[in-house]
């Protein structure tokens, strides 16, 4: 595996379900990030970790929780969702939290029903 | 006002010429500024970036800065059909990252 992947690519979920989307990083980054990203809004930055340590948390929800065990992998727990929260959910990683080298994976896209 | 701010597009652009891509911020203490271009179905790659004191040239991709207008802009020259994409604009504040919709860019052979 290379660059950033991240798993299920797809997610059909109820509102009462708890699931987990996974993102691993195979870059030797330090620093990691969650994105939403939804038809009709621009890409929102949710959560960012450096060094495995939640050094940002843009206003999301609690019922999304981030988990982030070693700088390779990042995880999103989510529980109770809304139809709205329906999206494409984006990792990326970079060397540092700065933005400046970030590596996207492929998306989750995720269904609320 | 919206905090970041692209026009939606689309712009068309023959081949070869430049495009030129803008972006308004209102966030005067703005101290970074990135670029991503974005294919139809694939995720976001970062193409450039600068910061508040000066413009960057890379390849046929130039992003300039003008701080009293609060606008950044992108060029790409000599345009090739492979640049037909969104670009995405984010600037960076005190406190967070912030998006563009997007401009959505067509080059035409």
């Amino acid at each position: 595996e290379t660059g950033v992947t991240q798993t299920p690519r797809h997610l059909v979920m109820g509102m009462t379900n708890k699931k987990s989307l996974k993102c691993e990083q195979h870059l030797g980054h330090n620093a990691m990030y969650w994105y939403k990203q939804s038809a009709k809004k621009p890409l929102e930055l949710m959560f960012v970790y450096s060094l495995e340590e939640r050094v940002e948390n843009n206003s999301v929800p609690s019922r999304f929780s981030p988990e982030c065990p070693n700088s390779s992998h990042l995880f999103l727990h989510l529980h109770t969702l809304q139809p709205e929260d329906s999206a494409l959910y984006l990792c990326a990683s970079s060397q540092d939290p700065d933005f400046r080298t970030q590596y996207f994976g492929p998306g989750t896209r995720l269904l609320v029903l | 006002q919206k905090e970041v701010e692209q026009n939606s597009g689309p712009l068309s652009v023959p081949e070869g010429a430049i495009a030129s891509l803008n972006c308004t911020y209102s966030d005067r203490g703005s101290q970074s500024f990135f670029w991503y271009r974005q294919y139809s179905g694939k995720s976001p790659e970062l193409i450039m970036f600068i910061y508040s004191n000066g413009d960057k040239e890379d390849g046929r991709f130039t992003a300039q800065l003008n701080k009293a207008s609060q606008y950044v802009s992108l060029l790409i020259r000599d345009s090739q059909p492979s640049d037909s994409a969104t670009y995405l604009c984010a600037v960076r504040g005190a406190q967070k990252l912030v998006f563009g919709q997007g401009t959505r860019l067509t080059i035409n052979p």
